[in-house]
């Protein structure tokens, strides 16, 4: 497709299970971003990606949070031993490199419940 | 710390009503701020101002940069229920890598 992809849209999960958000970016882009949206709250940075390497992983939470990319292209956000804060929107965004002037493109996103 | 705010958080206008959204920013080695549109899912771009003092301007949108008051404001002239959106400023500053921090948002409600 041409925008970025995100799965699942929603997820429940108890508290204490371990969840794995997925990420599609568009094609051929080189940075990937993942974000938490609170209710609320404007997006709070969470990683970085460029291709495969993990530059920056200084909004991880906690290291019940852990992202991969391991070809340079999908992604995954796994979350483990899910808490009720973790509740929130987790979106996204894809540039492509050298582009300092374009915008992050973002996907719809995947909403979190913990139970 | 960077930190981006936004006021008013949230406002209630009627169709045809003109509305003001201002941004304020705190961002080291700044280099240029982002409005973003969000509906139900992503945010959509709007806007990327670089350079004091120089409207951009999308149809009844307009936004503009204030970088001696580290500023900037979105304008929505004749609003229309479809302008209903949660509307995100985020300020980008001058990394090796294209990071922008996000303000919490208005949520703009237009009623008919």
């Amino acid at each position: 497709g041409a925008g970025v992809s995100q799965s699942p849209r929603y997820k429940v999960a108890k508290r204490g299970q371990d969840v794995a958000l997925r990420c599609d970016p568009i094609s051929g882009h080189v940075s990937l971003f993942w974000y938490q949206q609170a209710l609320g709250q404007g997006p709070e940075f969470l990683t970085y990606f460029q291709n495969e390497a993990q530059l920056d992983k200084s909004g991880l939470p906690s290291d019940r949070f852990f992202a991969e990319r391991p070809e340079g292209s999908v992604s995954t956000l796994k979350i483990q031993r899910t808490q009720q804060e973790d509740s929130a929107v987790y979106l996204c965004a894809s540039s492509a490199q050298g582009t300092e002037n374009q915008p992050q493109h973002f996907g719809d996103g995947t909403r979190l419940s913990i139970l | 710390e960077d930190k981006v705010v936004q006021s008013p958080l949230s406002l209630v206008v009627h169709e045809g009503d003109t509305v003001t959204l201002n941004c304020s920013y705190e961002v080291t080695n700044f280099r240029s701020l982002l409005w973003y549109k969000q509906e139900k899912k992503a945010p959509t771009f709007l806007f990327m101002l670089t350079s004091s003092g120089i409207e951009k301007k999308s149809g009844r949108l307009s936004s503009i940069l204030d970088k001696k008051e580290l500023s900037s404001i979105l304008n929505i002239t004749a609003t229309q229920t479809g302008d209903s959106a949660i509307y995100l400023c985020a300020g980008k500053p001058k990394t090796s890598y294209d990071k922008v921090i996000f303000g919490p948002g208005t949520s703009l409600s237009v009623i008919p």
